[in-house]
């Protein structure tokens, strides 16, 4: 079983609506969460973090971290084409360790 | 500052070939690390430097793979006797002292014939 588990998708939803996003983890000691998204044959690119557990919101996106139920999501309001991408999510023990991700979920916004 | 970068962004070899690869991180980043990401998987981590030194390896990182970081600064990742298996796309990141956030680059797509 892999540490962080995310459904692959594809999650379709029409343009304007919310977008939920989730993982699952086993390890206990992450401490750090994050969102990266990635369009086709590119590098992935940082949405957010958040340490522990809580929320934190920044624009149209909202993380939230539950370390109680090892569980954590990304919520993107308003959603729009251009928001078409994997999304991957990937934790952390402490600052400078490697990340550890989920194996994305790809997202289709449709205009 | 333009960003992690890597190079070549696409590579094509015969099975057997070697190949290396090329990444210049954030200028000031202390730490860089190499994933290397299959097809529809997320990426997985093979190994990371902080500085010159090399502070951890994967068990995905068999003796056919050597990376390097000799000056502190940018990296090389080279792969040895390449097999059709090790076709994926290979990610630099990097990260400055006693931070959080990982900013990667491109990536170097490799594809073994």
């Amino acid at each position: 079983q892999k540490e962080v588990e995310q459904d692959p998708g594809p999650l379709s939803v029409p343009e304007g609506a919310i977008v939920s996003l989730n993982c699952t983890y086993s390890n206990s000691a992450f401490q750090y969460f994050m969102w990266y998204r990635q369009y086709s044959r590119k590098g992935p690119e940082l949405l957010m973090y958040t340490y522990s557990s809580g929320n934190k919101e920044d624009g149209r996106f909202t993380a939230q971290v539950d370390k109680s139920s090892k569980y954590i999501s990304l919520f993107i309001r308003d959603s729009q084409p251009s928001d078409s991408a994997t999304y991957l999510c990937a934790m952390i023990k402490a600052a400078g360790n490697k990340l550890t991700f989920g194996g994305g979920t790809r997202v289709l916004v449709k205009p | 500052d333009t960003g992690v970068s890597q190079d070549p962004r696409h590579k094509i070899t015969k099975r057997g070939q070697n190949v290396t690869f090329r990444c210049d991180p954030i200028s000031e980043h202390n730490r860089l690390y190499w994933y290397r990401q299959t097809l529809g998987q997320g990426p997985e981590f093979l190994t990371y430097f902080q500085n010159e030194a090399q502070l951890e390896k994967s068990r995905l990182l068999s003796d056919r793979f050597s990376a390097e970081r000799p000056k502190g600064s940018f990296s090389t990742l080279e792969i040895q006797r390449t097999e059709q298996g090790d076709s994926a796309m290979y990610l630099c990141a990097s990260v400055q002292a006693g931070g959080v956030e990982q900013y990667f680059g491109p990536g170097t797509r490799l594809t073994v014939t």
